[in-house]
């Protein structure tokens, strides 16, 4: 079973449409991440959600939207798209508490185009 | 500002001894972490040092000096499925994942 699974893995798509990624975790963990990592392979967060509340917001437009259904859900919705937010999205989770060796997992990502 | 510095890229021969480094200038410092980033896959987990030291697990050990902000992988008997990514990433004051921008193992015969 895939501890962390991201769907679609590859989406191509025009400027100014809206697109949804999901995210969905078996682990059982607390926390769900959205990164991105761009062309120059930095990989930045950009929404952490912990037990639904939203515990980091980074500058990133508000054309992107987390949406925690649960726990084990972290989905990304994306308005308005433009060609600057062409990059790989990952999805993580990781145990939830202040012990410093929690590792994230990551889902194997989404490829997103826009055209 | 918080910056993380690894070398972009670094080629080396199958069999042989690799080392990458990573410096780090963060707010605060509660564990250093390095994965594996295989093209076109995600990040996988490859060590953790919080204190000073060598921690090793295998063909793969990291060291860590909290004083000189400094860390550094080390990968023995290269093999050509070592050629990948290397992320050096900090946990910061405020247990955020501080990330850098990786540095590119190329393997040779």
């Amino acid at each position: 079973d895939t501890a962390v699974s991201q769907t679609p893995k590859y989406l191509v798509t025009q400027m100014g449409n809206d697109k949804s990624i999901k995210c969905e975790q078996n682990l059982g963990h607390d926390t769900m991440y959205w990164y991105k990592q761009d062309s120059k392979k930095f990989l930045k967060i950009m929404f952490s959600y912990n037990n639904k509340e939203l515990i980091i917001n980074e500058t990133v437009p508000n054309r992107f939207s987390p949406k925690s259904p649960d726990k084990a859900h972290l989905n990304l919705h994306i308005n308005s798209l433009e060609l600057g937010d062409s990059a790989v999205y990952f999805c993580a989770s990781s145990p939830s508490g202040e012990d410093s060796g929690n590792t994230i997992y990551f889902g194997e990502g989404s490829w997103l185009t826009v055209v | 500002g918080q910056n993380i510095d690894q070398p972009t890229e670094m080629t080396a021969t199958e069999g042989a001894i690799v080392q990458i480094n990573c410096t780090y200038q963060t707010s605060g410092f509660n564990g250093l972490f390095w994965y594996q980033q295989h093209a076109g896959e995600a990040p996988t987990f490859l060590s953790y040092n919080v204190l000073d030291g060598l921690e090793e697990k295998g063909r793969f050990s990291s060291f860590l000096s909290r004083s000189k902000g400094y860390s550094y992988l080390l990968l023995k008997e290269l093999q050509m499925k070592d050629s990948a990514s290397y992320l050096c990433a900090v946990r910061d004051s405020n247990y955020q994942l501080i990330w850098g921008a990786g540095t590119k193992l190329i393997i040779k015969p």
